[in-house]
């Protein structure tokens, strides 16, 4: 256990439906960051909150959105869902600390769109 | 990020030392070295980071050239456990934190 927690951990849906996963942060930890990987693709940095504000932006699709609550958990929704957008999605933490690269990754969300 | 290069592939064999290397020319003088390992479909794990001197942790150790333009990631007795894409960073200070990832090295460790 890594102490970031990813919700659900499989997601099957339809083609045009939205989705929202959800990461708590490891403890103490203020930044959370959103990536995906679809199937034999690298790592794609989505976005990044630090303690509830948007601080970096990736290559997200405008019918994905994301935020985080005043408790540090972290939402991504996915809206209009196309055959593509399967994939897993993972969540990480941090400190939010500039120069701290040290990174705990959740387990993942996997998104079956059918 | 300062771009890395690293072989798309490696083989090592059960008990031996894995040695992973990785390029990284262009790097700045305040920048550091991170190495983070996937083991299929799993999340990221983090496995050590380096400015200049070597490193040594658990996991592994990180030797980093005097002219810090390359450095190799070292895991001393090699598991079937450690097969896993191991991806060689050195983050920008202007990315705000961010990490980017590349294709790094799949390494195979066999019996």
């Amino acid at each position: 256990d890594s102490g970031v927690t990813q919700t659900p951990k499989h997601l099957i849906t339809a083609t045009g439906q939205r989705v929202t996963l959800r990461c708590s942060p490891r403890s103490g930890d203020l930044s959370v960051y959103w990536y995906q990987q679809s199937l034999d693709q690298g790592l794609q940095f989505l976005i990044q909150y630090y303690n509830g504000e948007e601080r970096a932006k990736g290559n997200i699709l405008e019918r994905f959105s994301a935020q985080q609550f005043p408790d540090l958990h972290s939402e991504l929704n996915l809206s209009s869902l196309e055959l593509g957008d399967s994939a897993l999605y993972f969540c990480a933490s941090s400190d939010g600390t500039a120069t701290n690269y040290g990174y705990t990754f959740g387990s993942g969300t996997r998104l079956t769109v059918v | 990020d300062a771009k890395t290069t690293q072989p798309p592939s490696m083989d090592c064999a059960e008990g031996r030392a894995a040695n992973l290397p990785c390029n990284h020319s262009t790097i700045s003088g305040n920048e550091y070295v991170y190495w983070y390992r996937q083991i299929h479909s799993q999340g990221p794990q983090y496995i050590i980071h380096g400015l200049k001197n070597n490193e040594t942790n658990e996991m592994a150790s990180l030797i980093i050239t005097e002219d810090r333009k390359s450095s190799t990631l070292i895991l001393p007795h090699a598991t079937l456990r450690d097969t896993a894409v191991y991806y060689c960073i050195v983050p920008s200070a202007s990315n705000t934190g961010k990490l980017i990832f590349g294709q790094g090295t799949t390494l195979q460790v066999k019996p």
